[in-house]
């Protein structure tokens, strides 16, 4: 079964600063990786995916993430934080074979300081 | 907005007993996930939908039961409620069941049992 951990529930950064959110995935078969944002008192939406094409993957927003399957890993970053960006973000992982739908980390809130 | 509505937004009800969640899904999509979003567990999947059948069922209380009709909206029943069942309940929509398919969330139906 697969599974994600997401290093560090709480996250702060300077506005200006580099984002990078922790995510590592278990997977017997090659993973479907995805990162999704969550405002508050809003539902979930998919910043990015990786489904096997080029290892980085650009999103919305300026974010984008890199599939290192040597590390089993894939951070979220971007070069510079915005005060917008502040949110919770979801790691999520699905298998590339049969129908195993998403599971997500627990997440991890983004501050971002003025 | 992601197509995705759900009602109620907000549902307090006492302990024993039964609630109704309602999900209409993004126009043209057949697939419907419910999720549970406590801060102790996180995001769980509960059961997944595809064109009114059950395509997978995670971690979803014997208590708690769904269906998904033929105008492809679904229902999330909770029953015998206890205090521990207070979560933020989550409908999610793709078209089809693929893994690597983005699911589109809705906001959310915040449950309290008192």
């Amino acid at each position: 079964a697969q599974s994600v951990t997401q290093l560090g529930s709480h996250v702060s950064v300077s506005e200006g600063a580099l984002v990078l959110l922790r995510c590592n995935y278990s997977s017997s078969v090659p993973p479907y990786l995805f990162w999704y944002v969550q405002y508050p008192n809003q539902g979930l939406q998919l910043l990015l995916k990786y489904t096997s094409a080029a290892t980085l993957v650009k999103g919305i927003n300026g974010f984008e993430a890199e599939f290192k399957k040597s590390e089993t890993s894939f951070h979220l970053t971007k070069p510079s934080a915005h005060m917008s960006d502040a949110a919770e973000y979801f790691c999520a992982v699905s298998e590339s074979t049969g129908n195993t739908p998403l599971v997500f980390g627990k997440g991890t809130r983004l501050s971002v300081i003025a | 907005d992601s197509g995705v509505t759900q009602t109620p937004k907000h549902l307090i009800t006492a302990t024993g007993q039964r609630v109704t969640l309602r999900c209409s899904p993004r126009s043209g999509d057949l697939s419907v996930y419910w999720y549970q979003q406590s801060l102790d567990q996180g995001l769980q999947f509960l059961i997944q939908y595809y064109n009114g059948e059950e395509r997978a069922k995670g971690n979803i209380l014997e208590r708690f039961s769904a269906q998904q009709f033929p105008d492809l909206h679904s229902e999330l029943n909770l029953s015998s409620l206890e205090l521990g069942d207070s979560a933020l309940y989550f409908c999610a929509s793709s078209v089809a069941y693929r893994p690597d398919t983005e699911a589109f969330f809705g906001q959310g139906t915040r449950l309290t049992v008192v």
